[in-house]
């Protein structure tokens, strides 16, 4: 069955710390992925997306991940973190599901970064 | 403009009782979903419907019954409600059934069972 993995669960760093989250999916096919941010109390929203091209993507505030397909690997990076990054971080790849394509979601990174 | 909103955000209920959730989206978009976001952040989508057809049912028990009146609309009942339904849900909505856009979530409704 597909599934993603991040393999960070709970991560502190202090400002200006750089930032690496790891995404590993188990997909042969083609796929689209896609990192999601949630601040506390708020809903997700997109910060960068992968279909095609350039396997390094840049996104909203500073971040971009690095799409690997021989690693099957969608790391999210920043260079500088600021305390208003404190978040949650949710990898997502499309992949197909029976007659259908969904995403499949992996379990979240609880990113804290301290003043 | 909301682009995805959610009424209520807040709903404190006792064991047994029966609740609506509803979503509303303003972007013209064809499909939509239910997710579920327990105490732990675990997200786990439950249902999709694309111009108003169920797509998606993940094993959801059937105490929860979606229904989309439209492409813009997409409702969440859930009869005689438990405990561990308590979590936060999310509405979501995309271009398309086939994962590859991306989806807007709406602020989602805090549910909190008694």
């Amino acid at each position: 069955a597909q599934s993603v993995s991040q393999h960070n669960h709970h991560v502190i760093l202090s400002e200006a710390a750089s930032l690496e989250l790891g995404c590993n999916y188990s997909y042969g096919g083609t796929v689209n992925l896609f990192w999601y941010v949630q601040y506390p109390g708020q809903h997700l929203q997109l910060l960068l997306k992968y279909f095609s091209g350039d396997p390094l993507v840049k996104g909203i505030k500073g971040f971009e991940a690095e799409f690997i397909k021989s690693k099957f690997s969608f790391n999210l990076r920043k260079p500088s973190v600021q305390w208003s990054d404190t978040a949650e971080y949710f990898c997502a790849v499309n992949a197909r599901a029976g007659n259908n394509r969904k995403l499949i979601w992996g379990l979240g990174t609880s990113l804290a970064v301290n003043p | 403009d909301t682009a995805v909103s959610q009424t209520p955000k807040y709903l404190v209920t006792q064991m047994g009782n029966d609740k609506s959730i509803k979503c509303e989206q303003n972007l013209g978009h064809d499909t939509m979903y239910w997710y579920k976001q327990d105490s732990k952040k675990f997200l786990k989508i439950m249902f999709s419907y694309n111009n108003k057809e169920l797509i998606i049912n993940e094993t959801v028990p059937n105490r929860f019954s979606p229904k989309s009146p439209d492409k813009a609309h997409l409702n969440l009942h859930i009869n005689s409600l438990e405990l561990g339904d308590s979590a936060v849900y999310f509405c979501a909505s995309s271009h398309g059934d086939r994962g590859s856009y991306e989806q807007y979530f709406g602020p989602g409704t805090r549910l909190t069972v008694t």
